[in-house]
């Protein structure tokens, strides 16, 4: 496979449930990103992780917990989510988070959450 | 900080016709631009950026984008769209801090 993949693409949780999304890159890239996508809304980024150390997190609840293993690898751990977390949820990884501001980020398809 | 302002939440377009979506940032230096497209059910793909140089950006698909400094604007344009370019279409911003802002987007529609 190439550039960006996330599993699953389609995710339906309670809001007692623990479950989690997986990024992977095929890009060879050392930046990984997570990005909350709600309706009408700009995207938030949630997490930034380069070299595998987590080099952001945009105030982000601590229902959700990153994971960042190696550089092709990015998890986001859910536990106790809230309906309003429904969304899709998109990873992006760059070469490097250093230059983000000019390096492209490469997004995958995203996993779309719904939380009842 | 920095922020991106995509006035037109919808716009439909025919088939053939010229396309322009308009994309208005705020930040104090010298902006990084780009515009991305969201086909539905995929990731967002870039289309074009702007770090310096010649204001005008052509990008992938035919697309070509406008910094307009005094305007504090990039908006993207295509001459001639066609089906396949029915989507959202992202304008960010990065700066300094090496964060993107992006606007909510531009969903565009094109008719036969």
């Amino acid at each position: 496979e190439t550039g960006v993949t996330q599993t699953p693409r389609h995710l339906v949780m309670g809001m007692t449930n623990k479950k989690s999304l997986k990024c992977e890159q095929h890009l060879g890239h050392n930046a990984m990103y997570w990005y909350k996508q709600s309706a009408k809304k700009p995207l938030e980024l949630m997490f930034v992780y380069n070299f595998k150390e987590q080099t952001e997190n945009n105030s982000v609840p601590s229902r959700f917990s990153p994971e960042c293993p190696n550089s092709s690898h990015l998890f986001l751990h859910l536990h106790t989510l809230q309906p309003e977390d429904s969304a899709l949820y998109l990873c992006a990884s760059s070469q490097d988070w250093a230059e983000t501001s000019t390096d492209t980020q490469y997004f995958g398809p995203g996993t779309r959450l719904t939380v009842l | 900080a920095q922020s991106v302002t995509q006035p037109d939440i919808h716009i439909t377009v025919s088939e053939g016709a010229s396309l322009e979506l308009r994309c208005n940032y705020s930040y104090g230096a010298t902006p990084y631009l780009f515009w991305y497209v969201q086909s539905p059910g995929q990731g967002l793909q870039l289309l074009l950026k702007y770090f310096s140089g010649d204001t005008l950006v052509q990008g992938i698909k035919g697309f070509e984008a406008e910094f307009k400094r005094s305007q504090s604007s990039f908006n993207l344009r295509k001459p001639s769209v066609h089906w396949s370019d029915a989507a959202e279409y992202f304008c960010a911003v990065g700066a300094d801090d090496y964060k993107l802002s992006f606007g909510a987007g531009t969903t565009v529609t094109v008719r036969a």
